[in-house]
């Protein structure tokens, strides 16, 4: 099915560990995104890829890194995991913002 | 400072009635606003979206008003159904620096009950 796909769908990380969260879409779209959802906060915007080879700071980045490998790819890096990171991570994509994102089913991340 | 305000964090409907989620905003440079529909353990789905040129969008069961004077837009779901009980996300968009920026609000969820 033509989508968005992220990996893996639950994981868990020591204070310290590192780890890389993986998307990729099938739609040809421009444009990634990686948000954060935390309860009573609704959606924040950690990075984002306006086109392949481009990528900017959105608004909590501090932690993360991020990789426009392709057009169909965008991972999401946390090089050494924090307690506050722990959350719901979702990547989506959009040809453009007001066509409305396809995001993916999700990452729920603890760090302990 | 929350640009997108979603004040109510729940509302119960009976099935077969109007559901009306309500969403304010404070940015007057926002020239589009989405609705986005979740399901537990999903990610968020998108619904229903409106122009700042326009003030009403209909999709089915789904309508959108927008009141830019009041700065505030509502989604009327009629009539509503079991199956719309999610949660439900205001977003807003505005131009800045060359990218349409999305704000989204901390969500509203609906239950509706048979």
């Amino acid at each position: 099915n033509a989508g968005v796909t992220q990996t893996p769908k639950f994981q868990v990380l020591k204070t310290g560990q590192s780890m890389t969260l993986q998307c990729a879409q099938d739609m040809n779209h421009n444009s990634m995104y990686w948000y954060r959802q935390d309860p009573g906060m609704g959606l924040r915007l950690i990075y984002y890829s306006a086109s392949e080879g481009t990528t900017d700071k959105g608004e909590v980045p501090n932690g993360y890194n991020v990789s426009r490998l392709n057009k169909r790819e965008f991972s999401l890096r946390l090089e050494s995991a924090a307690p506050s990171q722990t959350s719901v991570y979702f990547c989506a994509s959009t040809l453009a913002a007001n066509y409305g994102y396809t995001f993916g089913s999700g990452t729920r991340l603890t760090v302990v | 400072d929350q640009q997108v305000k979603q004040n109510s964090p729940s509302l119960s409907v009976q099935e077969g009635r109007i559901s009306i989620l309500n969403c304010d905003y404070t940015n007057s440079m926002f020239d589009y606003f989405l609705w986005y529909k979740k399901y537990p353990a999903e990610g968020p789905t998108f619904l229903i979206s409106i122009s700042s040129i326009k003030d009403k969008n209909e999709d089915g069961r789904f309508t959108v008003f927008l009141n830019k004077s009041a700065k505030h837009l509502s989604l009327h779901i009629v009539p509503s159904q079991p199956g719309d009980s999610a949660v439900y996300f205001c977003a807003a968009s505005a131009s800045s620096g060359g990218y349409q920026k999305v704000t989204f609000g901390t969500g509203t969820k609906l239950q509706v009950i048979p």
